[in-house]
């Protein structure tokens, strides 16, 4: 059976530090996704991962992948307050399988 | 921009009354997903639907559950009857193709059973 952990779990971070958000799956996986989810609301699209190696960047996120370790990171630098969310990384097979989500808290 | 539609946002209904959930994936997507959220855990697969058949399904998906497509634009999850447990967000999503990277995610239909 396939498991995505993620840790942390909760993150509380101050405004303008760096953090990194781990994501360890527990069988070979083609794709590796990293989503955004608001209170209430759905998930967004972060980014998508396919081959080792692979690093995406976007504003102040960037998430990197590294299949021999089964390993993806989602790192934030200089963490501003509108990015406070939970952050769920999934595998994809046939149907995606997601991390218990961290839940990031960035305060000022 | 092309989105997944869900509605009701929000239904509320009573222990052992049937729920149809309805949603519309993009209009060129061929695979279809339920997945649910129990509030503050993470996100569960539920079932997936191609070519007018379940593809695959988890343990939760069980009898009390059924998908069905009935035209060319709807996709709909059938709770029969529901528990308190059933209690949860449930998103649809949907994906282009096999090969199609990312699937989308609706908005969600928070269901509370009383």
């Amino acid at each position: 059976e396939l498991k995505v952990e993620q840790n942390p779990l909760f993150l509380s971070m101050q405004e303008g530090k760096n953090y990194t958000i781990y994501c360890n799956y527990s069988t070979t996986s083609d794709r590796l996704y990293w989503y955004r989810q608001d209170p209430g609301k759905s998930l967004e699209s972060l980014f998508v991962l396919l081959s080792n190696g692979a690093v995406k960047q976007e504003g102040r996120l960037m998430a990197s992948l590294d299949t021999k370790a089964r390993l993806s990171t989602l790192h934030i630098t200089a963490a501003v307050h509108d990015l406070s969310a939970t952050y769920f990384c999934a595998t994809s097979g046939s149907r995606l399988t997601f991390g218990e989500g961290t839940q990031l808290t960035v305060n000022p | 921009e092309p989105e997944v539609t869900q509605t009701p946002s929000h239904q509320v209904t009573q222990m052992g009354q049937e729920v149809i959930l309805r949603c519309v994936p993009i209009s060129n997507h061929l695979y279809f997903y339920w997945y649910r959220q129990i509030l503050g855990q993470k996100v569960e697969f539920l079932v997936s639907f191609y070519n007018n058949e379940i593809s695959e399904k988890s343990e939760i998906f069980d009898d009390q559950f059924s998908v069905e497509r009935p035209d060319g634009s709807n996709f709909t999850l059938k709770i029969r009857s529901t528990k308190l447990e059933d209690s949860a967000m449930y998103f649809c999503a949907s994906r282009g193709n096999r090969h199609f990277l990312e699937a989308f995610f609706g908005q969600g239909t928070r269901l509370t059973v009383v």
